[in-house]
């Protein structure tokens, strides 16, 4: 069956540096990736999309990277702030408009 | 509306009773999407409506969950003979296009059997 992962433990970072988050996938084939920010009792909230033919993606100090031979997508967030404190879920989607979410990683950034 | 609205934003129910949670999508958005999401895992799909039709249920764990989308817009999820493993946030998203746009989510309607 379908998997996604994406790391359980959270990642604990100091403010200013870059934080990388992984998501990797098995036993499927997406066609598009999504990643989405989720904060205690809200939400999640959308804040990029790769296609399967998009190698990067840019969005202010956001960076998401696709590789379709690792089965590997990697989320970077430049100049880190405590307000970028929250879990980043990453998503699968195919045509059939349905995604499929991972459990998501706790991003921690100390001031 | 400017957002996806859920409501109740809490429930609290009796085992086996029957609830209804509610989903108000962003006017326009012919997509509409149910998922569930259990503490510390990540949202788990239930339902995806395409205007009024069903599109795909393949995610409703049984038959006492059933959706509706009458009109194209509001959705009910309705949960009969409700047991404890149905505790759980309840999350409504839509979309003008997922595969472009992305999902908007509302704040979920939190589900507790007891």
């Amino acid at each position: 069956s379908q998997k996604i992962e994406q790391n359980s433990e959270a990642l604990n970072i100091q403010e200013g540096k870059t934080a990388t988050l992984t998501c990797n996938y098995t036993n499927y084939s997406p066609a598009y990736l999504q990643w989405y920010r989720q904060d205690p009792g809200r939400g999640p909230v959308f804040l990029l999309l790769i296609r399967e033919n998009e190698k990067e993606k840019r969005k202010e100090r956001l960076k998401v990277t696709f590789d379709t031979t690792l089965k590997q997508s990697l989320f970077h967030i430049t100049a880190s702030q405590p307000a970028d404190s929250a879990t980043y879920l990453c998503a699968l989607g195919d045509s059939s408009y349905k995604l499929i979410f991972g459990s998501g990683t706790r991003l921690l950034v100390r001031p | 509306g400017a957002g996806v609205s859920q409501t109740p934003s809490n429930k609290v129910t009796e085992k086996g009773k029957y609830v209804e949670l509610r989903c108000d999508p962003i006017s326009g958005h012919t997509a509409l999407y149910w998922y569930r999401q259990s503490l510390g895992q990540g949202p788990e799909f239930l339902i995806y409506f395409q205007g009024t039709g069903a599109a795909d249920d393949s995610g409703l764990p049984n038959d006492r969950f059933f959706a509706v989308r009458p009109e194209g817009s509001v959705s009910t999820l309705k949960i009969q003979r409700t047991e404890r493993g149905d505790s759980a946030v309840y999350l409504c998203a839509s979309s003008l296009d997922s595969t472009v746009y992305g999902y908007t989510f509302g704040s979920g309607t939190r589900l507790t059997v007891v």
